[in-house]
C-alpha cells in the first residue's frame, strides 16, 4: 500500500529563517506527491504537487518541495519564514490499489510547524 | 462560488443517536470525499464517491454509510454513534478523480459522549 511518513510531529522556526518540513514516501510505481496546509479550524488546502519533471515544484506562498527518488523524500521547503506560515502542514501520496482503481489520496499524519517572531 | 459548504459546523451527540452530515459542492465537480481527523492520525478516508451515482468504502468506513444525492451534495450518515467516532468530519470534492487538487470544506466538530 502507498504510505508516507512524516517523522517530525513539530517544527519550530524563527522569523526570516529557511524552513524544511520533512516527509518520506513508500509507493509502487511512480509517485504522485502533494504538500496541503490547514490553518487552524479550517480545512485543508492545497499547497503543490509532484507528478512528473523537475525535481524541484512550486507551490503557493513561496513554499516549494524537493523531489528525491534515490532517498523517498518529498520535503517541504521555504527560504524565509513568515509568522503566518505557522500551521499544520500534510504530505500526501497518490492511492490506485482499491478494487476500482479510482484515485485516492492518503494523507500523512502531519507536521505542526511553528514561526518564531 | 461558495466552494465546499459543510452543516453543521458543531454537534454534541449521545451514544446510540444517528445523525446526517451534510456537504455541497457548487463548482460542478465530479469527485467527493469524506475523511475524518483525529489527533496524530492525520485524514482517514472513510467513503468517497468518484462520479454521481458510485460510493466506494475508504480507509475507516465502519459505523458510517453515504448518498450521493445529486452532483452536488454529498451526505455522511452515523446510525449509531460511538464515542470513537468524536473527531472532526471534513467533506472535499475534486473536478474529476485524477486531479489531485482536493477542496476541503470547514469541517464539522463531532462530539459523542
Amino acid at each position: 500500500a502507498q504510505s508516507v511518513a512524516q517523522p517530525e510531529d513539530q517544527v519550530n522556526v524563527a522569523e526570516g529563517n529557511p524552513l524544511t518540513v520533512k516527509c518520506t514516501y513508500s509507493v509502487s510505481g511512480n509517485p504522485y506527491l502533494f504538500w496541503y496546509v490547514q490553518y487552524p479550524n479550517r480545512g485543508l488546502q492545497f499547497l503543490l504537487k509532484y507528478i512528473t519533471g523537475d525535481n524541484l515544484v512550486k507551490g503557493s506562498y513561496g513554499f516549494e518541495a524537493e523531489f528525491n527518488k534515490s532517498q523517498t523524500s518529498f520535503h517541504l521547503k521555504k527560504p524565509s519564514a513568515l509568522v503566518s506560515d505557522s500551521a499544520l502542514y500534510f504530505c500526501a501520496v497518490r492511492d490506485k490499489s482499491g478494487k476500482n482503481r479510482d484515485d485516492k489520496i492518503i494523507f500523512g499524519k502531519g507536521t505542526r510547524l511553528h514561526i518564531l517572531p | 462560488n461558495a466552494g465546499v459548504t459543510q452543516t453543521p459546523k458543531f454537534q454534541v451527540l449521545k451514544t446510540g443517536q444517528s445523525m446526517t452530515l451534510q456537504c455541497a459542492q457548487d463548482m460542478n465537480h465530479n469527485s467527493m470525499y469524506w475523511y475524518r481527523q483525529d489527533p496524530g492520525m492525520g485524514l482517514r478516508l472513510i467513503y468517497y464517491s468518484a462520479s454521481e451515482g458510485t460510493t466506494d468504502k475508504g480507509e475507516v468506513p465502519n459505523g458510517y454509510n453515504v448518498s450521493r444525492l445529486n452532483k452536488r451534495e454529498f451526505s455522511l450518515r452515523l446510525e449509531s454513534a460511538a464515542p470513537s467516532q468524536t473527531s472532526v468530519y471534513f467533506c472535499a470534492s475534486t473536478p474529476w478523480s485524477g486531479s489531485y487538487e482536493q477542496y476541503f470544506g470547514p469541517g464539522t466538530r463531532l462530539t459523542v459522549t
